[in-house]
């Protein structure tokens, strides 16, 4: 059974302070590994889709990083607009499509 | 371009009442989801469909049915309506199904 943990739950940053969120997983057979942003009352928005470890990939000041068992989200230099929860997902190998979802991290980047 | 929209917005049922939740896509895309997020739960996938014609369970399918009425629409129907349903219901489309998916904004599902 494909099982995402993502950690912490909860993370309370002061502007400009970097950090990584993580997520661990286990699979049978990874074809993806997502990053999704979900601020309160709306819908998941894609944020990366990484797809073999070692691969990396950025947007603004966010970089997502994958190994076989984990990928982190580092965030740099955040700013207020940047809190929101991050979802970390994966598409595994068996024959049922959809992804199977962590519970997220809840991030907050205060002024 | 809209993306994936969903109607109602807001819902509120008596417990054994009967509703269906709406989802359209304008991506083209094959592959269309029903996922609910409950506090502490995380999303779970509901039903999915492949392409038009098709549909599976997920995780959680029991209490539901669904639609593929065409390749944009996919619909989500309570027949009798329980406490449990009480949650927030999110449709997604992919282009296939290992593909990143793109959600709509939600409905807010409450029943008393």
């Amino acid at each position: 059974e494909d099982q995402v943990t993502q950690s912490p739950e909860a993370l309370r940053l002061q502007e400009g302070e970097s950090s990584s969120l993580n997520c661990s997983y286990t699979v049978s057979g990874l074809r993806g590994l997502f990053w999704y942003r979900q601020d309160p009352g709306k819908g998941p928005e894609f944020l990366f889709t990484l797809y073999s470890a070692g691969e990396e990939k950025e947007k603004e000041r966010l970089k997502a990083t994958l190994t076989k068992k984990e990928s982190f989200l580092h965030i740099t230099a955040p700013k207020p607009e940047d809190s929101a929860t991050y979802l970390c997902a994966l598409a595994g190998g068996g024959g049922a499509d959809g992804l199977t979802f962590g519970k997220g991290t809840h991030l907050i980047i205060q002024p | 371009n809209a993306g994936v929209t969903q109607t109602p917005k807001f819902q509120v049922l008596k417990t054994g009442q009967s509703m269906t939740l709406q989802c359209a896509q304008d991506m083209n895309h094959n592959s269309m989801y029903w996922y609910r997020q409950d506090p502490g739960m995380g999303l779970r996938l509901i039903y999915y469909s492949a392409s038009e014609g098709t549909t599976d369970k997920g995780e959680v399918p029991n209490g539901y049915n669904v639609s593929r009425l065409n390749k944009r629409e996919f619909s989500l129907r309570l027949e009798s309506a329980a406490p449990s349903q009480t949650s927030v219901y999110f449709c997604a489309s992919s282009e296939g199904g290992k593909d990143e998916q793109y959600f709509g904004p939600g409905t807010r599902l409450t029943v008393t």
